[in-house]
């Protein structure tokens, strides 16, 4: 079965500072990875994802992530954080082969404090 | 493009009622469609994925009778909550995967039900 872990239910950190926010993953075979963020009262925005190719993926607004074969890990980071950058965020996985669920962690609040 | 709407956005409704929320893909055309649960400060909980013109396919202890999935097109999929209780109460998003597409979920806005 195919997991996702995010470790700290809440990641502060200050305007301007790097930022990451961790996601461990379990899953046979090669992994596609997904970060997404929610804000309050809203549904999903895809930041990024990792189906192949370069370990290191950029996304949406600054953010990227790398893709960590040997320590199963699929970490988002940013080298600037930003006020706006406050939300919730949710690593997912899914298994390519036959059945299509997608599993998501339990979220990282992070905040970014001015 | 790529845009995912749900409506209604929130709905409060008596308890015995059904309530019926609709997702669509406005610009492009969904073979799969997703519906999860979300409960408060808690990660999504996947119910059911329904494909285009076929029954859905229901996570181990969602009740099928209870949430009618619907996916009669490309672009729409409903899921009816019926005889909902208070406990029913939750933040509904579904996602939907694009026909031919590169295994990319989009999400709708998410509707908030409560139940009194």
């Amino acid at each position: 079965a195919q997991s996702v872990a995010q470790p700290e239910d809440q990641v502060n950190v200050a305007e301007g500072n790097p930022l990451t926010v961790k996601c461990t993953y379990s899953v046979s075979g090669n992994p596609y990875l997904f970060w997404y963020v929610q804000y309050p009262n809203r549904g999903l925005q895809f930041l990024l994802k990792y189906i192949t190719g370069d370990n290191l993926v950029k996304g949406s607004y600054g953010f990227e992530a790398e893709f960590n074969k040997s320590q199963t890990s699929f970490h988002l980071k940013k080298p600037s954080a930003l006020v706006s950058d406050s939300a919730l965020y949710f690593c997912a996985v899914r298994d390519p082969r036959g059945y299509q669920k997608v599993t998501f962690g339990t979220g990282t609040k992070l905040q970014v404090i001015p | 493009g790529a845009v995912v709407s749900q409506h209604p956005s929130w709905v409060i409704c008596k308890s015995g009622t059904s309530v019926k929320i609709e997702c669509r893909s406005l610009d492009f055309q969904a073979t799969t469609m997703f519906w999860y649960r979300q409960f408060p400060k808690q990660s999504l909980m996947l119910m059911a994925t329904s494909n285009e013109g076929s029954k859905a396919t229901y996570e181990q202890g969602v009740e099928k009778d209870k949430f009618l999935i619907n996916h009669a097109s490309l672009t729409l999929s409903t899921l009816t909550v019926t005889s909902a209780h208070p406990e029913d109460s939750s933040f509904y998003i579904c996602s939907a995967r694009r026909a031919g597409g590169n295994n990319e979920q989009f999400f709708g806005p998410g509707t908030r039900l409560t139940v009194l």
